[in-house]
């Protein structure tokens, strides 16, 4: 099963930008990076995804590298509400398969 | 938002007692996740639905755990005899056929 990998903490400061990277080196091609994140206590609430080309929300801007071996979420002036667990999860929908990662713990700094 | 209810929120049993958790998916979707999630956040997969029909389930989900989700009822997640390893987050999740994932808000599950 393919795998992502996430780093285990970052942080930042209110207001600035982050960027959440993810590696998924075995991806195949019918697969979609997905982004949630989670708080405590509360399911895993969804952010954005794509496929192939960049994407961007409300919530965040995706960059997918072009050969699609990684990913980037990117949040713009973050607040302390965006403090939270950010998970990279492949979505196969050939077979209803999800992949999770451990996820990325976001602290922010007021 | 997702619409997807589980319940309880909340859930404590002793060491080999039952413990039941339910879920009523989003209406209209017709593929069921459930999820096992520890303390360090680490997913475990347990098992899906496509309608009534089990599309996949691990190994423990064979032997302990039993689920179903049936007709026009919420869909269940059946622990027959409680361990201490399986405290933890279970979390229901719903989508249409290869689409975005809703999940519940899980029920935490403490066995003492």
């Amino acid at each position: 099963d393919a795998k992502t990998t996430q780093p285990d903490s970052m942080e930042s400061t209110e207001g600035e930008t982050v960027h959440l990277p993810c590696s998924h080196a075995t991806i195949s091609g019918n697969e979609y990076i997905y982004w949630y994140r989670q708080v405590p206590l509360q399911g895993p609430e969804y952010v954005t995804h794509g496929l192939q080309q960049n994407t961007t929300n409300s919530m965040a801007f995706l960059a997918i590298a072009s050969d699609r071996k990684s990913s980037t979420l990117i949040l713009t002036h973050v607040s302390l509400r965006d403090a939270a667990v950010y998970h990279c999860i492949l979505r196969d929908g050939g077979n209803e398969k999800i992949t999770f990662g451990a996820g990325t713990k976001l602290t922010i700094k007021p | 938002n997702s619409k997807v209810i589980q319940t309880p929120r909340y859930l404590v049993k002793g060491q080999g007692q039952k413990a039941k958790m339910r879920c009523i998916p989003e209406k209209g979707h017709p593929v069921v996740f459930w999820y096992q999630q520890n303390k360090n956040n680490e997913f475990k997969f347990l098992i899906n639905f496509q309608n009534q029909e089990v599309l996949q389930q691990i190994d423990m989900t064979e032997k302990r755990f039993s689920a179903e989700c049936p007709s026009n009822s919420p869909c269940s997640l059946e622990i027959q005899s409680s361990e201490a390893g399986d405290s933890a987050l279970y979390l229901c999740a719903s989508s249409l056929m290869g689409r975005r994932v809703f999940f519940g808000k899980g029920t935490r599950l403490t066995v003492v």
